[in-house]
């Protein structure tokens, strides 16, 4: 079992749509979490982190954290095709290294 | 203020040569990161250096990698022999102290070994 797991996707929503990106990993001793995007050939780009269970909301985003089934969710609200990307979730155990799922392309069509 | 700076952008190489990238982090981290990634791949850990120290060097590859950060600030990653499947971009990240980890990154260093 890979340590963070990604759908590869795409998934495609239509512009304005919620997008839905999921993410699942294996040690429960991990402490923080992270989504990153990435556009096509730049770098990974930090865009929400979370710490506790629960959601936390940053504009259009939101992180949705459960440490009992360890599983990290973001949530896009009205899609736009800016948002078309590949979002990488980031686990960190309580050391510094960050452990990254492969990523999820979004695709939003408009 | 600036970010994460990265020097060559791209770097074209032949099999067996000696290559060394360089990381300029953002200014006050301590914490500094090398990562690689792979196309399709998420990046992949190896070196942290917390100050001038490797804290944690468990994702070089082979003793064919070794990174050094003298003063605290910039880092060299440096490959030896360097083989086709080190092909890569290779992406620094830094963080301060201060954060729960939240690590920032720089534009990457695309490596191609021919």
């Amino acid at each position: 079992q890979k340590e963070v797991e990604q759908n590869s996707g795409p998934l495609s929503v239509p512009e304005g749509a919620i997008a839905s990106l999921n993410c699942t990993y294996s040690d429960r001793v991990s402490q923080s979490f992270f989504w990153y995007r990435q556009y096509s050939g730049k770098s990974p780009e930090l865009i929400m982190s979370i710490y506790s269970n629960g959601d936390k909301e940053d504009g259009r985003f939101t992180a949705q954290l459960n440490k009992a089934s360890q599983y990290v969710s973001l949530l896009i609200r009205d899609s736009q095709p800016s948002d078309s990307a590949t979002y990488l979730c980031a686990v960190n155990k309580g050391y510094s290294t960050l452990t990254f799922g492969k990523g999820t392309m979004l695709l939003v069509s408009p | 203020g600036a970010g994460v700076s990265q020097t060559p952008s791209n770097k074209v190489t032949e099999k067996g040569k000696y290559v060394e990238l360089r990381c300029d982090p953002i200014s006050g981290h301590t914490a500094l990161y090398w990562y690689r990634q792979s196309l399709g791949q998420g990046p992949e850990f190896l070196i942290y250096f917390q100050g001038t120290g490797a804290a944690d060097d468990s994702g070089l590859p082979n003793d064919r990698f070794f990174a050094v950060r003298p003063e605290g600030s910039v880092s060299t990653l440096k490959i030896q022999r360097t083989e086709r499947g080190d092909s890569a971009v290779y992406l620094c990240a830094s963080s301060p102290q201060s954060s729960y980890n939240e690590q920032f990154f720089g534009p990457g260093t695309r490596l191609t070994v021919l």
